[in-house]
């Protein structure tokens, strides 16, 4: 089945400079990739995503990019803001396959003013 | 529409009792997943369904653990004679099928074991 590595596990970065989280999976047949951010108290919320037709997309201060033949997916913020500091999560699944999505273990950013 | 609603937030249980827990998906999303995160982890797969048929189980779900979703609404995950390992948080999300839509997720019900 799928595996999904994630890191850093934690990450600090000073307010306004940009945070990168990579990720790497196991199983070719994978062709959708979100990430989701998670705060204290609360179930995890889709950010972004991204299929494997594309190699890249940007939603304002926040961008996905795949790599499909490396089999590795980042997530890059930029302009980092307090309220970014999160748990963020990479995820994979198949759509040919029907399979649920596998996390990674996450990683906790937090954005220093 | 709220959202994917679980209830309750919190539940405290001593060991060897059952529990049930129960999730209220987005009203026209047909798929429903269930999902365990301990601390410092992610989420990890436990069952889902499409409409009311349960489509895969993971074999972290032990036989103590049983879910249902009988009208293919809202879905009950109940675990017989916990344990402590079974402390966790429970997730809920909710999704359309087909073509690898996003989850939805609801806050989850956090179970403690004592």
């Amino acid at each position: 089945g799928e595996n999904v590595e994630q890191h850093p596990s934690t990450l600090s970065v000073q307010e306004g400079d940009s945070a990168v989280i990579k990720c790497t999976y196991s199983d070719s047949a994978s062709n959708y990739f979100p990430w989701y951010k998670q705060e204290l108290g609360k179930g995890p919320q889709l950010i972004i995503d991204i299929r494997s037709n594309v190699g890249e997309k940007k939603d304002q201060r926040i961008a996905v990019t795949l790599n499909k033949t490396a089999k590795h997916f980042s997530l890059h913020i930029t302009e980092t803001q307090p309220e970014d500091s999160a748990v963020y999560f990479c995820a994979a699944s198949s759509t040919s396959g029907n399979t649920p999505l596998v996390f990674g273990k996450g990683t906790r950013l937090s954005v220093i003013a | 529409d709220t959202g994917v609603s679980q209830n309750p937030r919190h539940k405290i249980t001593k060991r060897g009792q059952n529990v049930t827990f129960r999730c209220d998906p987005i009203s026209e999303h047909n798929r429903l997943y269930w999902y365990r995160q301990t601390l410092g982890q992610g989420p990890e797969f436990l069952t889902y369904f499409q409409n009311e048929a349960q489509l895969e189980k993971s074999r972290l779900l032990s036989d103590r653990f049983s879910a249902e979703r009988p009208k293919g609404s809202f879905s009950t995950l109940e675990i017989q004679r916990t344990e402590q390992g079974d402390s966790a948080m429970y997730l809920c999300a909710s999704s359309l099928a087909g073509g690898n839509y996003g989850y939805t997720f609801g806050s989850g019900t956090r179970l403690t074991v004592v």
